[in-house]
């Protein structure tokens, strides 16, 4: 089967880091994407992994470890505007699956 | 990255009626997606769209109520036929360059057409 699990909510305060966890299942794998999105738009690409490790980019650093179909985003020195929807979205054979998110609350 | 726009932004329709939104990208593609997202609720694959061949659509979607069209590397458009207000929805189109450019395995998305059917 195919699915994903990714916490319903988080809370953090500005300036703090925060993790968020994926566990996924796919028929195949062709890589794991993160995405933002605020309410209303449209997502946003973050990251990118298709080989076990860490990949860094600015403020955020996704992580993946495919024999464990497991993923994290990590976001450093969080801000306001980091508010919004994360997903998590591994890419099967075909087409890319999407959980319905993280939804990740910043607080000043 | 690649560039999306679609049109409408948004609109406001009546029941049994048709709304066809279009996907412009600034640059060749080889694969656009079309996806639903009602409010609250993850993203749902339509269909593929693929040049040069017929739309692959996912399980409850068919083509006489979602007609995909693709004339080429750049352009697509999604038909919401005899609309009903369960249509309501945001309609999102993706692209994913392929072997036309460096990212060629992200998938990037257009800003989306909010769709309310009285």
């Amino acid at each position: 089967g195919q699915n994903i699990d990714q916490p319903t909510e988080m809370t953090a305060t500005e300036g703090a880091i925060v993790q968020i966890n994926c566990t996924y299942q796919t028929s195949g794998f062709n890589g794991l994407f993160w995405y933002q999105q605020h309410a209303g738009e449209a997502p946003t690409f973050l990251s990118y992994n298709v080989l076990d490790g860490l990949e860094e980019k600015g403020r955020f650093s996704s992580f993946l470890s495919r024999s464990k179909g497991y993923s994290y985003l990590l976001l450093k020195e969080l801000q306001m505007k980091d508010s919004a929807s994360y997903l998590c979205a591994p890419k099967g054979t075909y087409k890319y699956i999407f959980g319905t998110g993280t939804r990740l609350k910043v607080l000043a | 990255s690649a560039v999306i726009s679609q049109k409408p932004s948004r609109d406001i329709c009546q029941r049994g009626t048709s709304l066809t939104i279009q996907c412009q990208v600034d640059s060749q593609v080889t694969m656009m997606f079309w996806y639903r997202q009602q409010p609250g609720q993850s993203l749902t694959l339509i269909a593929t769209a693929n040049q040069g061949s017929e739309a692959t659509y996912e399980s409850g979607f068919v083509i006489d109520k979602f007609p995909i069209s693709r004339p080429n590397l750049t352009f697509s458009t999604l038909t919401v036929s005899n609309m009903s207000p369960e249509d309501s929805s945001i309609y999102l189109c993706s692209v994913e360059p392929g072997w036309l450019a460096v990212n060629q395995e992200t998938q990037y998305f257009g800003p989306g057409t909010r769709l309310l059917v009285l």
